[in-house]
């Protein structure tokens, strides 16, 4: 287990509503990723939080957005939800400091379903 | 496109014997890799990693080889057991970014 929690495990919403992923990391850790999983691909790099602050981004619309929070969980939110977005959605929360940090580990992830 | 790629997308092995996965990369600014192993239903699991300056590192059971010469990343698994199945992932970062970019996978299984 890493101890990176997410919540919910399962979720079915339909095209156009919104929708709220959470993420706890793992203790001590200050970077949390968010990637996104279609069935059979890689998962695809959304963005990164880092203290709070977004620190870096994939090639994902702006209606893909999230926040850090003081204790370093974290959101990810998606509005207008397209029929595409249906994947697995995964946290990783690693610690970054100036020797490295890119060691990322996962959570089981949350599966979303757009009907 | 992706910059990380694998050459075989299922690779069938029986039950003690070894596997080799083997993924190709096209960025040589990338300093850092790493293999993940992502059972069903699960997130992806930390194997092992790569920096560079290395060309070989091994952890239990398990062999990254580096070559930077052809941009080519393998994974040998010695003594592959049932549990080993599932599907392995490399990922490469490149210089100065903590950001990881994943490949396709390979789908490992292992018969009895």
């Amino acid at each position: 287990e890493t101890g990176v929690t997410q919540s919910p495990t399962h979720l079915i919403k339909t095209r156009g509503q919104q929708v709220t992923l959470r993420c706890s990391s793992q203790s001590g850790h200050n970077t949390v990723s968010w990637y996104q999983q279609a069935l059979g691909q890689g998962p695809q790099f959304i963005f990164q939080y880092y203290r709070e602050e977004e620190n870096g981004r994939g090639n994902f619309p702006p209606r893909f957005s999230g926040l850090q929070f003081p204790n370093y969980s974290s959101e990810l939110n998606v509005n207008a939800l397209e029929l595409d977005d249906s994947a697995l959605y995964l946290c990783a929360s690693s610690l970054q400091h100036r020797q490295g940090g890119e060691k990322l580990f996962f959570g089981s992830g949350t599966q979303l379903s757009v009907l | 496109g992706e910059s990380v790629g694998l050459h075989l997308p299922t690779l069938s092995v029986q039950e003690g014997d070894n596997s080799i996965i083997n993924c190709a990369y096209s960025n040589s600014a990338s300093d850092y890799f790493i293999w993940y192993k992502q059972e069903s239903g699960k997130g992806p699991q930390f194997i092992i990693d790569i920096r560079s300056n290395m060309d070989k590192r091994q952890g239990q059971r398990v062999t990254v080889l580096l070559n930077k010469t052809v941009k080519h990343l393998s994974l040998q698994i010695a003594a592959t057991q049932p549990g080993d199945s599932a599907v392995y992932f490399c990922a490469e970062k490149l210089g100065g970014s903590y950001i990881p970019t994943f490949g396709r996978g390979t789908s490992l299984i292992v018969h009895p």
